[in-house]
């Protein structure tokens, strides 16, 4: 296990296509996360799991947004009927839940282009 | 609500040389990590250096330490001895209650030879 996967790297799709992407965590980590990354801004909070349950969701993650943790292992994250403002880098964060100071590991991203 | 700022959106140092990112917070919470990450062009992030709200010592990682001043929630990161390799945006985060992350807008660093 070399660390946190996603698949695609990138995508490009019409507006008002779906599009979903995955993330595979560290095999033993419980939390997953999901933030969205653009242009000159840090990382934003989406969403987070422990094992399969969704714990908190940002209120940036609208109805169009649906993410699930099947198993509690690979994550994936859903956009319905994409606009241009979802044109972002969505990344992929695993940790372990014991201890505040556990970092975060995270993978290299999703580039999602919305033309 | 937690926010996190970094007022330097970039900067440069040459190589060998030292340099401070800067970085302030605000937070209600007594207890929480504060950490810095790097993330190198087209790679994911990775964390350079952590440190606990409650430990008086300032965190260090061979030639990464921090100038954690908790009254003033100011949390800069050094680098000493600069290497082309640190060349990245770097950002701050604060995790205040062992949920998520939030981080501040970063600050490009280039390494100049």
């Amino acid at each position: 296990d070399t660390g946190v996967s996603q698949n695609p790297r990138h995508k490009i799709t019409k507006r008002g296509q779906n599009v979903t992407f995955r993330c595979d965590p560290i095999s033993e980590h419980n939390r997953l996360y999901w933030y969205r990354q653009t242009l000159g801004q840090g990382p934003e909070f989406l969403t987070y799991f422990q094992n399969e349950a969704q714990l908190e969701k940002s209120r940036l993650l609208s109805d169009r947004f649906s993410a699930e943790r099947p198993k509690g292992s690979f994550s994936t994250l859903e956009i319905q009927r994409t606009e241009q403002g979802d044109s972002a880098m969505y990344l992929c964060a695993s940790s372990l839940a014991q201890g505040w100071g556990t970092e975060a590991f995270f993978g290299q991203g999703t580039r999602l282009t919305v033309v | 609500a937690q926010t996190v700022t970094q007022s330097q959106p970039e900067m440069s140092v040459q190589e060998a040389e030292t340099v401070t990112l800067s970085c302030t917070y605000d937070t209600s919470e007594n207890n929480y990590y504060l950490f810095w990450y790097k993330q190198p062009p087209s790679r994911q992030m990775i964390l350079v250096i952590r440190q606990e709200a409650y430990k008086q010592q300032n965190a260090t990682e061979n030639r990464f330490s921090v100038n954690f001043q908790k009254a003033a929630k100011s949390f800069s990161l050094k680098i000493s001895d600069s290497q082309l390799g640190d060349t990245a945006m770097y950002f701050c985060a604060i995790r205040p209650t062992g949920n998520q992350f939030y981080f501040g807008t970063g600050t490009s660093l280039t390494v100049i030879p």
